[in-house]
């Protein structure tokens, strides 16, 4: 059963503390994404890859946000240093290479994280 | 920027009603697509429309493509209490760049 896994799925921190989340793409996907939910703004991208190339991380804060795939199972998002507005859930998606951007996106089920 | 105007934003109807959602936007789409989202899960695609004036059925679900490809609709007959859930519709203009999507429409069905 092929599925995208994010870990953790719960994360409570407190302002200031170092967070980081962990994504494993379906395995032969080359298209990672990594979006923030929240209420008031919905799905926001903030950062995707192919074929593990960064292509574009405009839609975070540079200062202290940062997105990385050291292997092709593996994507992290990071934060440093966490505030409250940093409060979301957090998911990673990941595309066939067959159907480029505009395929079947293959969400995980998502980090929930809470910044006191 | 593309953006993509969902409406309404909140819905609550009974089992058995019939409801139509929207996905607006001034930009054209090369495709779009719609996806449901339950409580504590990703998203999930319902479907992918690619022609201009294209309508899909899924069951008791129809999604039409606007003629310009700039807006699409989802139309659920006789609801049920497991059709609740968000509704996101999410477009892409291009082979390379990545979907944007709408807010959503959130629907709850009575039982």
């Amino acid at each position: 059963d092929a599925r995208v896994t994010q870990t953790p799925r719960h994360k409570v921190t407190e302002m200031g503390q170092e967070v980081t989340m962990r994504c494993q793409p379906i395995l032969g996907h080359n298209t990672v994404f990594w979006y923030r939910q929240t209420m008031m703004q919905g799905l926001e991208l903030l950062a995707y890859f192919r074929n593990r190339a960064p292509l574009d991380d405009s839609g975070m804060p540079k200062d202290r946000f940062s997105a990385e795939m050291p292997d092709a199972t593996l994507a992290t998002l990071k934060i440093q240093p966490s505030e409250p507005r940093d409060s979301a859930v957090y998911f990673c998606a990941s595309g066939s290479k067959f159907t480029g951007f505009t395929g079947e996106l293959f969400f995980g089920e998502g980090s929930r994280l809470t910044v006191l | 920027t593309q953006l993509l105007e969902q409406s309404p934003q909140f819905l609550s109807i009974q089992e058995g009603e019939n409801l139509t959602v929207y996905c607006n936007s001034s930009s054209v789409f090369s495709s779009l697509q719609w996806y449901r989202q339950e409580p504590g899960e990703g998203p999930v695609l319902l479907v992918t429309v690619v022609t201009g004036g294209e309508v899909k059925k899924l069951k008791r679900l129809t999604f039409q493509f606007g003629d310009a490809r700039k807006d699409s609709s989802l139309h659920i007959t006789a609801a049920q209490p497991g059709d609740t859930g968000l509704y996101l519709c999410a477009g892409s203009n291009s082979g390379n760049t990545p979907l944007v999507f709408g807010k959503g429409t959130r629907l709850s069905v009575i039982a």
